[in-house]
């Protein structure tokens, strides 16, 4: 059962364009979506993270907008850069004040090309 | 160190054999995560500890599955009888300093990557 719903599978844009990564969750109990960026042959690190008390959130490069009447979120980046090629992760957590488990997405390969 | 530490990155073993897999935690972090994340896929979650309690176990996949933290820091990830698809990339990740309010980011390392032949 797949909680979250990511896509595209895989995004091409070239330097300086706006790749927008979608997902969608099921759960009503989610109130927690960050978002993770993992390079090859590493780890997930968590590049922005919003709660639902709010639409948009920037952070750099980086923006979320979330849709809570429609269970959807998004990443947009700006100004992409050949550096930012890497799997990007949504996720999505109860957040109960303590540590709760993610729910991950399948995840979008992004290249940025020159 | 500064980071979370996972060992062996790499491990091959054949069909049926045992594997451990251990992770050491950023000092301080109370809680632990073990994720499962196969090619090409997401993160998938697999147990969960807060100091030495199990609290969470239910992505584990089989009973051959086995996951400790004794003393509330380093953990392992114990599989039993090695089959072909438990070959993925083991996460690990910690969160939650006791003295700090928990901010939901969990950090993770670079897992260890077992093929099981």
């Amino acid at each position: 059962q797949q909680q979250v719903k990511q896509s595209p599978q895989s995004l091409i844009v070239q330097k300086g364009g706006i790749p927008i990564i979608n997902c969608a969750y099921e759960n009503t109990a989610f109130d927690y979506f960050p978002w993770y960026q993992q390079f090859p042959g590493k780890g997930p690190a968590l590049l922005i993270a919003i709660r639902p008390d709010v639409s948009e959130k920037k952070e750099g490069r980086f923006t979320i907008s979330f849709n809570k009447s429609a269970k959807q979120f998004s990443l947009h980046i700006m100004d992409s850069q050949p550096g930012d090629s890497a799997t990007y992760f949504c996720a999505a957590s109860p957040h109960t004040g303590t540590a709760s488990k993610l729910t991950f997405g399948t995840g979008t390969r992004l290249q940025v090309t020159l | 160190g500064a980071g979370v530490s996972q060992s062996p990155r790499y491990k091959v073993a054949k069909r049926g054999q045992d594997v451990a897999l251990r992770c050491d935690p950023i000092s301080g972090h109370v809680s632990l995560f073990w994720y499962q994340q196969a090619l090409g896929q997401g993160p998938e979650f697999l147990t969960y500890f807060q100091n030495e309690a199990q609290l969470d176990k239910s992505g584990l996949p089989s009973d051959r599955f086995f996951a400790e933290r004794p003393e509330g820091s380093v953990s392992t990830l114990k599989i039993q009888r090695t089959q072909q698809e438990d070959s993925a990339v083991y996460l690990c990740a910690s969160s939650l300093r006791r003295d700090r309010r928990y901010t939901g980011e969990l950090f993770f390392g670079e897992g260890s990557r077992l093929t099981v032949l």
